[in-house]
């Protein structure tokens, strides 16, 4: 069954950058867009950005667009997330999740398969 | 940039028919996704493609839209469906998503 997996929970201070990873599993990696998506605390689901890990190609919002970087490594399935010059607003679990449109065509947003989360925190 | 709105909480009786609704500007060009998430898990997928329903999902869920408003409706809710929904849809550029605020619906 298709899984991804996140890396583990993250302490960063201000102005830091942090890098999260999303292994893939249970499909062919390079077949699907993977989008990042976080929730601050109490809050409300917040899109940063998509990646075709085929091409890698990526595209992100326009809040992120200076900070925000999205790779992978197709050897081991690996979507990666860098967010750069870290603040408290930045505080948030972030997850990774597969969209269920392939790669050949425009992205849809079905979002049919998520990582467990990371927990990012931001403190000095 | 697009706006999606949500209503912030709804409430059903046990078994009556619950509607919750998205609405924003790039709604009528774009499917609608629909997101189901409980308290400390990742949200869940439940309706795509405007009615789609991924296997494992109960049939009293379905979708659809009406000019700029989609809606999830859920027939007969169960106790289990206690939740915070999220719509989210392609933004009016094409290429970025944009979530709505998430509705909580309590099932009395």
């Amino acid at each position: 069954q298709v899984q991804l997996v996140q890396s583990g929970p993250e302490v960063k201070k201000p102005g830091a950058s942090v890098k999260i990873s999303c292994k893939a599993s249970g499909y062919i990696f390079t077949s699907n867009y993977i989008h990042w998506v976080r929730q601050a605390p109490g809050q409300g689901l917040e899109w940063m950005g998509i990646m075709n890990p085929s091409g890698d190609s990526t595209k992100s919002a326009q809040k992120f667009r200076d900070r925000v970087s999205m790779t992978r490594d197709t050897s081991t399935s690996t979507a990666y997330l860098v967010l750069s010059s870290l603040t408290s607003e930045d505080t948030a679990m972030y997850y990774c999740a597969r969209d269920k449109e392939v790669v050949i065509v425009p992205a849809r947003g079905w979002l049919d398969s998520w990582g467990q989360g990371t927990q990012v925190t931001v403190s000095s | 940039s697009s706006k999606v709105t949500q209503d912030p909480a709804v409430s059903v009786a046990l078994g009556q028919t619950v509607k919750i609704t998205c609405q924003g500007d790039s709604l009528s060009t774009s499917s609608t996704t629909w997101l189901q998430q409980k308290p400390g898990q990742a949200p869940v997928l439940v309706i795509y493609g405007q009615d789609n329903r991924p296997s494992g999902i109960p049939d009293r869920f379905s979708g659809s839209i009406s000019g700029d408003t989609a809606s999830l409706t859920i027939f007969g809710p169960q106790a289990e469906d206690e939740a915070v929904y999220f719509c989210v849809s392609r933004d009016k550029s094409g290429d970025q998503w944009v979530f709505g605020g998430g509705t909580k619906l309590t099932v009395l």
